[in-house]
């Protein structure tokens, strides 16, 4: 099975604050994506990646930076968290194409004060 | 652009009853997959169906079931004899293919299925 692991569940920030949110496959899926989630709005793309140390911005990339220096690590970079930033941010991994089935993590909840 | 429009932001049913979630896309790609998702309230989105847009039949598993029509533009997503374990947040989506990501979330509804 393929298992999206994130480094935390909840986490709160004070604004101002640099946070990182980590995400690890361990499918050696190519691709990895990192959203976020907001009542009334569905799953809104931040970034993604289709290998080691390429990104591509998605819908809603200001705010924020990413990184990927392994294959099995996507992290997610709050340069200085905002109030507005509070949200569910969600990874996901897939293999192949970007059109592929997508396996997801289960979710960080991020409050930033 | 690509977008999905899920127009049921809530529903509640009685268990057994069936329910239908309607899903209603916008693209100009001629080639392009859909997608349903299920995220309990554990949080983790789970895949229940990817299909492509050249196979318009329907499909059954279990006692979930889905309606593609590209005359309307639509992926409905119907739950026959629903249980309380349906309760969730059912996500269509849409891809396109073409260089770079294009993977369209709709807004999501929240299904809620009362013993």
């Amino acid at each position: 099975d393929v298992k999206v692991t994130q480094s935390s569940r909840y986490l709160v920030k004070r604004t101002g604050e640099k946070v990182f949110l980590e995400c690890v496959q361990d499918m050696d899926h190519e691709n990895m994506f990192w959203y976020r989630q907001d009542p009334g709005l569905g799953l809104r793309l931040i970034y993604f990646s289709y290998d080691v140390k390429m990104k591509e911005k998605g819908d809603i990339p200001e705010g924020y930076s990413v990184s990927r220096e392994k294959k099995e690590r996507f992290s997610l970079i709050l340069e200085s968290a905002s109030t507005n930033q509070t949200s569910m941010y969600l990874c996901a991994s897939s293999e192949g194409d970007t059109y592929n089935e997508q396996f997801f993590g289960p979710g960080t909840r991020l409050t930033v004060l | 652009a690509q977008k999905v429009t899920q127009a049921q932001t809530e529903i509640s049913v009685v268990e057994k009853e069936d329910v239908t979630l309607d899903c209603v896309y916008e693209t100009r790609d001629t080639t392009y997959y859909l997608f349903w998702y299920k995220q309990p309230p554990s949080g983790e989105l789970v895949f229940l169906i990817r299909r492509n847009s050249f196979d318009e039949q329907n499909e059954i598993s279990g006692r979930y079931s889905w309606n593609f029509q590209k005359s309307t533009s639509s992926f409905n997503f119907t739950i026959t004899a629903s249980q309380v374990v349906d309760s969730a947040v059912y996500f269509c989506a849409l891809s396109v293919l073409r260089d770079g990501q294009n993977f369209v979330f709709g807004p999501g509804t929240r299904l809620s299925v009362l013993p």
